[in-house]
């Protein structure tokens, strides 16, 4: 059964910083990795979807990179801002190619 | 381009009644897949339509059952509400490249069910 597990809980940084946020995954029998965003009470809006023969995927300001053998994807945020305050989920779609297993996210704080 | 859109935004039930929540995927996709998502947790699955056939269902009892229309909209519905099944519920569209292993998934807004 695949397990996804995201660190930090919950993270809070000032303004400006680079930050990391980490995801792990127990099955590496992965058909893709995606990270998601989500504000408090809303849908989930997909930043970065990372298909298995890739190592990385970046749109702006974020990076992310895939490594199915070790069963680990991080996520890099560069020059944070108060406005990308949200929970970060990562979730993995298995072989079968239809659910997603999600995390429990990342709850970030951008400070100004 | 529409995304995807559902419908009701809110709802109230008490134990034992019936719900009936409803999805429009995103223009040009084929396959829908309902999640539930309680307080604090991530996401989980609770079954997927690909051309108004269920492919895939996760660990939920039978009184969760759907349906997808010709137009690739959806139904989720629950009978016998219980009190833990109060939950932001989130639909899921997507176009699956057979050929490779793209296949994202773009959310909806959710409804938000709460069961007194």
């Amino acid at each position: 059964k695949q397990e996804v597990t995201q660190i930090p809980a919950a993270l809070s940084v000032p303004e400006g910083e680079n930050l990391v946020l980490n995801c792990s995954f127990t099955d590496s029998a992965i058909y893709n990795l995606q990270w998601f965003r989500q504000d408090p009470g809303k849908g989930l809006t997909s930043l970065l979807l990372i298909q298995s023969s890739q190592r990385e995927q970046t749109s702006g300001r974020l990076n992310a990179s895939l490594d199915k053998s070790s069963g680990r994807s991080t996520l890099y945020i560069a020059a944070s801002q108060p406005g990308d305050s949200a929970t970060y989920l990562c979730a993995v779609e298995g072989g079968g190619g239809n659910k997603l297993t999600f995390g429990t996210g990342t709850q970030l704080k951008v400070e100004l | 381009e529409t995304g995807v859109t559902q419908s009701p935004t809110h709802l109230i039930k008490t134990r034992g009644q019936q719900v009936t929540l409803r999805c429009s995927s995103q223009s040009g996709h084929n396959t829908v897949s309902w999640y539930q998502q309680a307080l604090g947790q991530g996401p989980q699955f609770i079954f997927q339509y690909y051309r108004e056939e269920e492919n895939g269902r996760g660990n939920f009892p039978p009184r969760f059952s759907g349906l997808q229309f010709p137009n690739y909209s959806s139904e989720l519905n629950v009978n016998a509400l219980e009190l833990d099944d109060s939950a932001l519920y989130l639909c899921a569209s997507s176009l699956p490249n057979r050929k490779s292993s793209y296949n994202e998934q773009f959310f909806g807004p959710g409804t938000r069910l709460t069961v007194l």
